[in-house]
């Protein structure tokens, strides 16, 4: 039921930006792109959504393709608290349910 | 309002038990999901509601599963005759309607079960 795609891991070093990109090829016109991300034994935590333009907030900006059958989160400057799994999810407006990939295992190497 | 709040955070019962657990969301938020969650997976989603009336239900929620929100606030996830592949993290989110839509979701810590 997940209509995302991610690489399944990766790394990044200390300071240095990542780009956690999420294919989502058969995305509808009212579907809103959400990213969350997972510490390990808690839940799911919002990081950012958009819905054509790029976005940015305090944890993170949102780089969207002009097509809308990608997107890229950009951490800044990933620090150890950032080592999480982050889950690219679309989402409608009617907030109906949503489905989970297996998100992307982000490790950052001190 | 600290979020949503999850009782108990760990559950482990013997198989064949009852077990309940509850999800208090944010206050006035409408929708309310539960997910469950294995080990090295995504969350998978179970039902949600929207104020007390269940919306949609997933396959996945077998009838041993039967969730409620009887006021439209808490709500309870009870799981009759577990089994051992029960074990996981069952975790309940909610959502607020505004203008536009619908706000981002906000999680809860989670319930995590064990079935011996």
């Amino acid at each position: 039921d997940a209509k995302t795609t991610q690489p399944n891991s990766m790394e990044s070093n200390e300071e240095e930006p990542v780009h956690l990109p999420c294919n989502h090829s058969t995305i509808s016109g009212t579907d809103y792109i959400h990213w969350y991300r997972q510490l390990p034994s808690q839940g799911p935590e919002y990081v950012i959504h958009g819905l054509t333009s790029n976005v940015n907030n305090r944890m993170a900006s949102l780089a969207i393709a002009e097509d809308r059958k990608s997107s890229t989160l950009i951490l800044h400057r990933a620090t150890l608290r950032d080592a999480a799994v982050y889950y690219c999810i679309l989402r409608d407006l009617r907030g109906n349910q949503f489905y989970f990939g297996t998100g992307t295992s982000l490790t950052v190497i001190p | 309002d600290t979020g949503v709040s999850q009782d108990p955070r760990h559950k482990i019962t013997k198989r064949g038990q009852n077990v309940t657990f509850r999800c208090d969301p944010i206050s006035e938020h409408n929708r309310l999901y539960w997910y469950r969650q294995t080990l090295g997976q995504g969350p998978e989603f179970l039902t949600y509601f929207q104020n007390e009336a269940q919306l949609e239900k997933s396959r996945l929620l077998s009838d041993r599963f039967s969730a409620e929100r009887p006021k439209g606030s808490f709500s309870t996830l009870e799981i009759q005759r577990t089994e051992q592949g029960d074990s996981a993290m069952y975790l309940c989110a909610s959502s607020l309607r505004v203008k536009r839509g619908f706000t981002e979701a906000f999680f809860g810590q989670g319930t995590r079960l064990t079935v011996v």
